[in-house]
């Protein structure tokens, strides 16, 4: 079953602009993680917030955390060509496995 | 250090027929996972292992389906018979830790499986 849902499921910006993506999720969960996958290098580990944190930076992405409302927002900086990509969010059950929303197609256009 | 490598990247087979996809985790990665992603969807987990032994397996359709991890480090995932509806990505990932808790997991390329 489907735990993390992302919004939008398409999103297309200018080469600079700043990028946000949000992920909302059904359940109480322990942590949520964001990935990134694209043809080139397949899918990638981004940051991992636990439900105690807030907020966690990482180079010019920013996740933020709202457990209250059982979501969280990607913040992409300053975007790039490289950017380019689907962007997954990734919440763990009582078991701790990872259930996956169907992702958010970003586009950088230069 | 060397990331998750799986083979074959790419296979073509007629439905009925049988495949296998290996995957090598990353060295002293206790917890390995096998995902099947269907194109535009996330990845769905369909087996857990924790060194050689199976953790969840519940999403695993085990009358076609069967993986194993001998000696607790690659892993081998079984399709036989392939049906149309197992056209995807299978993608295998590790992490650290027990059973992965609160971990990043590390993904291999995938395996692009096409079924005619």
């Amino acid at each position: 079953s489907q735990q993390g849902e992302e919004d939008p499921q398409a999103l297309s910006i200018q080469e600079g602009e700043n990028a946000t993506m949000n992920c909302s999720y059904k359940t109480s969960i322990n942590n949520l993680q964001w990935y990134r996958q694209n043809s080139g290098r397949g899918l990638v580990h981004l940051i991992l917030i636990r439900s105690n944190e807030r907020e966690k930076h990482s180079g010019r992405l920013r996740v933020t955390l709202d457990t209250s409302k059982k979501s969280s927002s990607l913040l992409i900086t300053a975007s790039r060509a490289a950017d380019t990509a689907s962007y997954f969010c990734a919440t763990d059950n009582s078991n701790y496995q990872l259930i996956w929303g169907a992702g958010t197609k970003l586009i950088i256009k230069p | 250090e060397a990331g998750v490598a799986q083979s074959p990247r790419y296979k073509i087979i007629e439905k009925r027929q049988s495949v296998a996809f290996w995957c090598n985790p990353i060295s002293g990665h206790a917890t390995l996972y096998w995902y099947q992603q269907i194109l535009g969807q996330g990845p769905k987990l369909l087996i857990q292992f924790q060194n050689n032994g199976v953790v969840d397996d519940s999403q695993l359709p085990k009358d076609r389906f069967s993986a194993e991890r001998l000696k607790g480090v690659d892993s081998t995932l079984k399709i036989q018979p392939a049906k149309l509806e197992d056209s995807a990505v299978y993608l295998c990932a590790s992490s650290s830790g027990t059973s992965g808790r609160g971990r990043a997991q590390y993904f291999g390329p995938g395996t692009r499986l096409t079924v005619l």
